[in-house]
């Protein structure tokens, strides 16, 4: 089976930069992925590590340890608007593009 | 732009009855997802299809059905709602091509209340 691990709350201020943990625990892993989610609204994708390394879009970043088992989401210059869960994905690169969700970090940013 | 929509945004139905939840995506795309969402368990798969036609059971397929009999769309069936099915419903698709199949679109999601 899969196993991923997130921790289930982070909190942080306006400005500040916050670093979300995934470890995962699976056969035939291909990738991790982050996803966003507003209270109310739908997951959106942030970003996908296909290899080891660190991936950067604006002020999010995502990085990947293979050997580790072990990814981050990176948020700098943290917005108030960047208050959501987060959730980290495993993709076992089949076509069937079937995806193995964390259960989510919940991210609160104070002013 | 991608667009995946379903059906209601919220439906309060009653313990016993049939339950049909729809979504459609028109971006082409070949997978399709039904997820649950309830608090601190994340998003759980139900079932998904790769094709028309085509099904593979989730990680909590009991008490769900599904159909997909055009390619845009996927219906999520619940043949006897019970009051441990209250939840938020997840619709999303993904494309097989260009190695895109790991990027998953979401619809807005179904709060069902069942009572």
């Amino acid at each position: 089976g899969q196993s991923l691990e997130q921790p289930s709350e982070v909190t942080a201020v306006e400005g500040a930069i916050v670093q979300i943990n995934c470890t995962y625990q699976t056969s035939g892993f291909y990738g991790l992925s982050w996803y966003q989610q507003h209270d109310g609204g739908a997951p959106t994708f942030l970003s996908y590590n296909g290899l080891d390394g660190l991936e950067e879009t604006g002020r999010f970043s995502s990085f990947l340890s293979r050997s580790d088992s072990y990814g981050y989401l990176l948020l700098q210059e943290l917005q108030m608007k960047d208050s959501a869960s987060y959730f980290c994905a495993v993709f076992r690169g089949s076509t069937l593009g079937r995806l193995y969700f964390g259960r989510g970090t919940q991210l609160t940013v104070w002013p | 732009d991608v667009k995946v929509t379903q059906s209601s945004r919220y439906l309060v139905k009653r313990t016993g009855e049939k339950v049909f939840l729809e979504c459609v995506q028109d971006m082409d795309h070949e997978n399709m997802f039904w997820y649950r969402q309830d608090p601190g368990l994340g998003l759980r798969l139900i079932y998904f299809s790769y094709d028309v036609k085509m099904k593979e059971k989730g990680d909590i397929p009991e008490g769900y059905s599904v159909s997909r009999e055009k390619k845009e769309r996927f219906s999520l069936i619940l043949e006897s709602a019970s009051t441990n099915q209250t939840s938020m419903y997840l619709c999303a698709s993904s494309s097989t091509s260009g190695g895109a199949s790991e990027t998953q679109y979401f619809g807005p999601g179904t709060r069902l209340l069942v009572l």
